[in-house]
């Protein structure tokens, strides 16, 4: 089945620096990626949407400056968390659709990367 | 008024219960509903998806009201390794392809 990667898995980093995190799709393209971030006993939380090629659309009181998105290729996009705080401290969730056949709900699925778990300090 | 409202419990429970989740969804333009698996720090992943008829698949039951906007799940014989937490999902578009609204999770702890 489809896979999705993400990179890395877990990260620590001190307040004011930036990390960046890798999603990619293993075994096929692409065309559209999705970030969440999940605080701890939370719900996931779109940050943003991903078309390969074009900007992000993000979701309201994301700032866009300070999370970073870019969908280089089909089976690539990283979130670059800038000036990363303590609040920031969160499990942060790629996943990406893709067209497949069979589906009983039509020609499209989507998969979640293993998330990366990230600890400002 | 959140997206997807559940119960997040903790729900306790031995071996071979039944046990039901409960969900509500707040947009009437909702087109599709999943539930989801959790596990502890673990990505989510689809357990089943949710139909007007209702369906079964195994152990697990689904139900969808959209008259009154409730999803339901039902785990019959409840096993040790159902123990996570069960997410209810809502789609406006026919499939998983698009934004996903996410329930905050029903946590189910099954115990010998």
């Amino acid at each position: 089945g489809a896979v999705v990667s993400q990179h890395p898995s877990r990260v620590i980093c001190k307040s004011g620096t930036s990390v960046k995190i890798e999603c990619r799709s293993l075994d096929f393209q692409a065309t559209t990626m999705f970030w969440y971030r999940q605080f701890p006993k939370q719900s996931l939380m779109l940050m943003a949407t991903s078309n390969e090629g074009s900007k992000a659309t993000y979701e309201q009181g994301v700032e866009k400056d300070k999370f970073l998105i870019n969908h280089a290729s089909l089976t690539l996009s990283t979130l670059t968390v800038t000036s990363a705080h303590p609040e920031d401290s969160s499990f942060y969730i790629c996943s990406a659709s893709f067209e497949g056949e069979g589906h009983p709900l039509g020609l499209y699925e989507q998969y979640f990367g293993p998330g990366t778990r990230l600890t400002v300090t | 008024r959140k997206e997807v409202e559940q119960d997040p419990g903790p729900f306790n429970v031995p071996e071979g219960a039944t046990v039901a989740f409960n969900c509500t969804y707040s947009n009437s333009a909702s087109q599709s509903f999943f539930w989801y698996r959790q596990d502890c720090r673990k990505e989510p992943k689809l357990l089943m998806s949710v139909y007007s008829s209702g369906n079964e698949d195994g152990r697990f039951t689904a139900q969808l009201n959209r008259a009154s906007q409730y999803i339901s799940l039902l785990i019959r014989d409840s096993k040790l390794s159902d123990s996570a937490t069960y997410l209810c999902v809502v789609s406006r578009e026919g499939s998983t392809l698009g934004r996903l609204y996410f329930g905050r999770g029903t946590q189910l702890t099954v115990w010998p």
